[in-house]
């Protein structure tokens, strides 16, 4: 069965500071995607990450997926407030139709 | 840019009453699916749909829940007799076709409150 774990589930932080997320799943994925929420609304796609190695950056944000170790990075640079969200990883069940299994989330806040 | 549009955006309904939440895929998608989200919790996949069919389903949709395409354009969740446990967010997501580096697209999502 598919697991999905992020940590932290919570980060309190300072802008100008850098901070990585993480995300391990327990077995073979191909797919991996990350996404925003801001409270009360939808799922923003951030990032697609389908091979080992992929690397993709928008602005203060990289994600990065070793398919080996199964985990998936998302990098923050240089924090600004308007990052302050909850982000999600979630990974394609391999023996599925796209079907994501989600990880818990992580909350993000960061002061001014 | 297209988007997936979910209505209403909250119902709130008497425990044991029936339910439907509307959603209306982007126009050229062919997969589509149903997830929830109680406050606070993890996302969880519901349902998948694909060529007028459920293509895959969790544990959490029992028989009371149920997944149609009436009419080519609306995708709908029908909750037969609600309980308590059913307050969520669902949010529909559809995905092209082949595109295999796409994203599934969200709806806004759809607030059901359970009194």
């Amino acid at each position: 069965e598919l697991k999905v774990e992020q940590n932290p589930l919570f980060l309190s932080m300072q802008e100008e500071k850098n901070y990585t997320i993480y995300c391990n799943y327990s077995t073979t994925s191909d797919r991996l995607y990350w996404y925003r929420q801001d409270p009360g609304k939808s799922l923003e796609s951030l990032f697609v990450l389908l091979s080992n190695g992929a690397v993709k950056q928008e602005g203060r944000l990289m994600a990065s997926l070793d398919t080996k170790a199964r985990l998936s990075t998302l990098h923050i640079t240089a924090a600004v407030h308007d990052l302050s969200a909850t982000y999600f990883c979630a990974v394609v069940r391999m023996d599925s139709n796209y079907q994501l299994i989600w990880g818990a989330g992580t909350k993000l806040i960061i002061k001014p | 840019e297209p988007e997936v549009t979910q209505t209403p955006s909250h119902q709130v309904t008497q425990m044991g009453q029936e339910v439907i939440l509307r959603c209306v895929p982007i126009s050229n998608h062919l997969y589509f699916y149903w997830y929830r989200q109680i406050l606070g919790q993890k996302v969880e996949f519901l349902v998948s749909f694909y060529n007028n069919e459920i293509s895959e389903k969790s544990e959490i949709f029992d028989d009371q829940f149920s997944v149609e395409r009436p009419d080519g354009s609306n995708f709908t969740l029908k909750i037969r007799s609600t309980k308590l446990e059913d307050s969520a967010m669902y949010f529909c997501a559809s995905r092209q076709e082949g595109i295999s580096n796409q994203p599934q697209h969200f709806g806004d999502g759809t607030r059901l409150s359970i009194l």
